[in-house]
């Protein structure tokens, strides 16, 4: 089955950047997302990337693909302490399915 | 424009009790999606309603979960009888066909 996986905590300091990675088994992503989950809060969408992409840039937000290793990263520049959060990666898949499979989701404490 | 919502945010039961789970979805939205997320897991999906009809619910994970969407718009999710490993927060997601916009979850307490 499909297999999205991410490490579980990352801490840096105010300011700095900071970099999310994601991995997936299925060759057959069609999008490829990241969710952000604030304490006590709902997932909330905040990009997403079409496979045949390699790039995606929104402010300060930057989402990579590597389709020939199926991982996927999401750079957020300027980490404030407002972006500490859980962080999911998840992917669709091109079977007519719509559900979304989902990595375990990365911590991301932002030190003052 | 509302989001998703789901009710209850919080729920605490005894193992052997039941409880029902409640989605609204945006408005006009025709999928709408269950997922769970076990502490510390991924999230996983459960189900999939397209309008009243199940798509796809070949993540619910035992009998005793039971996803309704009568009249197409909002949808329940009963556990019958809770266990243990059901607790967990529970997602509902809407969408018309392309990006999933998801509810804060119910998150529900198995004692």
């Amino acid at each position: 089955g499909e297999d999205v996986e991410q490490s579980l905590f990352l801490s840096v300091r105010e300011g700095d950047s900071s970099v999310i990675n994601c991995t997936y088994t299925d060759s057959s992503s069609t999008y490829l997302y990241w969710y952000k989950q604030e304490p006590g809060a709902g997932l909330q969408l905040l990009t997403y990337i079409f496979s045949n992409m390699d790039m995606k840039q929104d402010q300060r937000l930057t989402v990579l693909l590597n389709k020939k290793d199926k991982h996927l990263s999401l750079r957020i520049a300027d980490t404030q302490t407002g972006d500490s959060a859980i962080y999911f990666c998840a992917e669709s898949i091109a079977t007519g399915a719509n559900n979304l499979f989902f990595g375990t989701g990365t911590r991301l404490t932002v030190i003052p | 424009e509302a989001g998703v919502t789901q009710f209850p945010s919080h729920s605490v039961i005894e193992k052997g009790q039941t409880v029902t789970l409640r989605c609204d979805p945006i408005s006009g939205h025709d999928n709408l999606y269950w997922y769970r997320r076990v502490m510390g897991k991924e999230i996983k999906f459960l189900l999939h309603f397209v309008k009243e009809s199940k798509q796809d619910e070949s993540g619910m994970p035992n009998n005793r979960f039971l996803a309704e969407r009568t009249g197409g718009t909002y949808s329940t999710l009963k556990v019958q009888p809770a266990e243990l490993e059901d607790s967990g927060v529970y997602f509902c997601a809407s969408s018309q066909g392309g990006t999933q916009y998801f509810g804060p979850g119910t998150r529900l307490t198995v004692l």
